[in-house]
């Protein structure tokens, strides 16, 4: 069966710190990932989505980029946070067969992002 | 930007109750998708409804889509404790405007319910 890791679950970090979440899925090839960010009783935002190694693609100008070194790996960062960037951070897999949205998502458990 | 919008923000009902939410949509769509969030946790696939579909049903849940209206509910029949959650619904919309359609989600339901 397919499984879906976040890491970490709740990260606390200064204004101007780097960043790097990472999500990593098994049990499935050549997903379709994502990254999404959620605020306080907010709907879900999407960041980043990436259909291959390599592959990116944004729609929300920002200060995080996203990285797929590997099949099966997914890497959200910044060099420089800003105060804007708290919130909760999903990362998410879908089969790559047809449209990605006309596919369920599969969700990480979310890493909890502080930015003091 | 936001394609589908739940109703209500919040339902509260008592365990054995029916839950019903709504969510409305703006633009066409091909298929519409219910996701469960329990409290700091991801979201959980429930029920995809494809555009041809008026309804569907997994075990205690079922979906209507009414495509004229650009509306769908959820309704959960006998309700548990644990059901108590974040309702969203999600509706595919172009995204980076390359031909390329994601799902876009509403802020959702919060459901409480009371023992």
């Amino acid at each position: 069966s397919q499984t879906i890791h976040q890491w970490p679950a709740t990260l606390v970090q200064p204004v101007g710190s780097p960043l790097s979440l990472e999500c990593t899925v098994e049990g499935t090839s050549n997903p379709n990932l994502y990254w999404y960010r959620q605020a306080a009783g907010r709907g879900l935002q999407l960041l980043f989505y990436s259909v291959g190694i390599g592959q990116i693609s944004s729609e929300v100008p920002q200060n995080l980029s996203a990285s797929r070194p590997q099949d099966r790996q997914f890497i959200l960062s910044s060099k420089k946070l800003l105060l804007s960037d708290s919130g909760f951070y999903l990362c998410a897999w879908s089969v790559s067969t047809g449209m990605g949205s006309n596919q369920p998502q599969h969700f990480g458990d979310g890493t909890r992002l502080s930015i003091l | 930007s936001q394609q589908g919008e739940e109703d209500p923000q919040a339902l509260s009902i008592q365990e054995g109750e029916n839950a019903t939410m709504n969510c409305s949509y703006k633009t066409s769509i091909n298929n519409l998708q219910w996701y469960r969030q329990n409290s700091g946790r991801g979201l959980v696939h429930l029920i995809l409804i494809r555009s041809n579909e008026r309804e569907k049903h997994s075990g205690r849940l079922r979906v209507t889509l009414d495509t004229s209206k650009k509306s769908s509910s959820l309704l959960i029949t006998a309700s548990r404790a644990a059901d108590t959650a974040s309702y969203f619904c999600a509706t595919p919309r172009s995204f980076s405007g390359a031909g390329s359609y994601q799902l876009t989600f509403g802020k959702g339901t919060k459901l409480s319910v009371i023992p």
